[in-house]
């Protein structure tokens, strides 16, 4: 089983829609969880962090459910822009590889 | 404000050449971190730096060797390069665990 899991799509959606993506990870003593967003031919940039609480960066909320180990990210209003693949990212401070990424999700939207 | 410096940006290589890819950050983190990327396989981690002076093998370090120069730098060499090693190349860098990485643009390295 894969540290991290994710679907990877795609996902195509329109102009306007709302989108969710799920993780899932494997070890339960994990402690920090981010979202990372890769443009096409780019390195993976730093979307959001994922706290216990939930938390909402604009058109972007991110939740964590330590119980069921999983982590989801909620786009609402797609933009054109928003085309990327979207990577899980997963740590845990007694490793020194301290985080682990996901495959990545594909998110398309069409215009 | 560089962040994480790469060079080069692109390689061609014949099977059998040498190179090494070299990595910058300016951000005083202790971890730096190489990764290549290939379709579909998401990203792999071939060598890690926890702090100067030490380095670790990932899940795919073979025909691989690395280098911490110094605090700054972490240099990636392939001895004797194979068409299998054609992929992105990604050197990152992080803080501590709750701070992420911050990756590099990449290197593009083509083995004929």
């Amino acid at each position: 089983r894969k540290e991290v899991e994710q679907d990877p799509g795609p996902f195509n959606v329109p102009e306007g829609a709302t989108v969710a993506f799920n993780c899932t990870y494997s070890n339960s003593a994990s402690q920090s969880f981010f979202w990372y967003r890769q443009d096409c031919r780019k390195e993976p940039k730093l979307l959001m962090s994922v706290y216990s609480s939930g938390n909402e960066d604009g058109r972007f909320t991110a939740q964590l459910n330590r119980a069921s180990q999983y982590i989801s990210l909620l786009i609402r209003d797609s933009k054109l822009s928003d085309s990327a693949t979207y990577l899980c990212v997963v740590g845990y401070s007694g490793s020194a590889r301290q985080l682990t990424f996901g495959s990545g999700t594909q998110l398309t939207v069409l215009p | 404000n560089a962040g994480v410096t790469q060079t080069p940006k692109f390689q061609v290589l014949k099977t059998g050449q040498s190179m090494t890819l070299q990595c910058a950050q300016d951000m005083n983190h202790n971890s730096m971190y190489w990764y290549r990327q290939d379709p579909g396989m998401g990203l792999r981690l071939i060598y890690y730096s926890a702090s100067e002076g030490t380095t670790d093998k990932g899940e795919v370090p073979n025909g691989y060797n690395v280098s911490r120069l110094n605090k700054r730098e972490f240099s990636l060499r392939l001895e004797s390069a194979a068409p299998s090693q054609t992929s992105v190349y990604f050197c990152a860098s992080g803080a501590r665990v709750g701070y992420g990485y911050t990756f590099g643009s990449g290197t593009r390295l083509t083995v004929v």
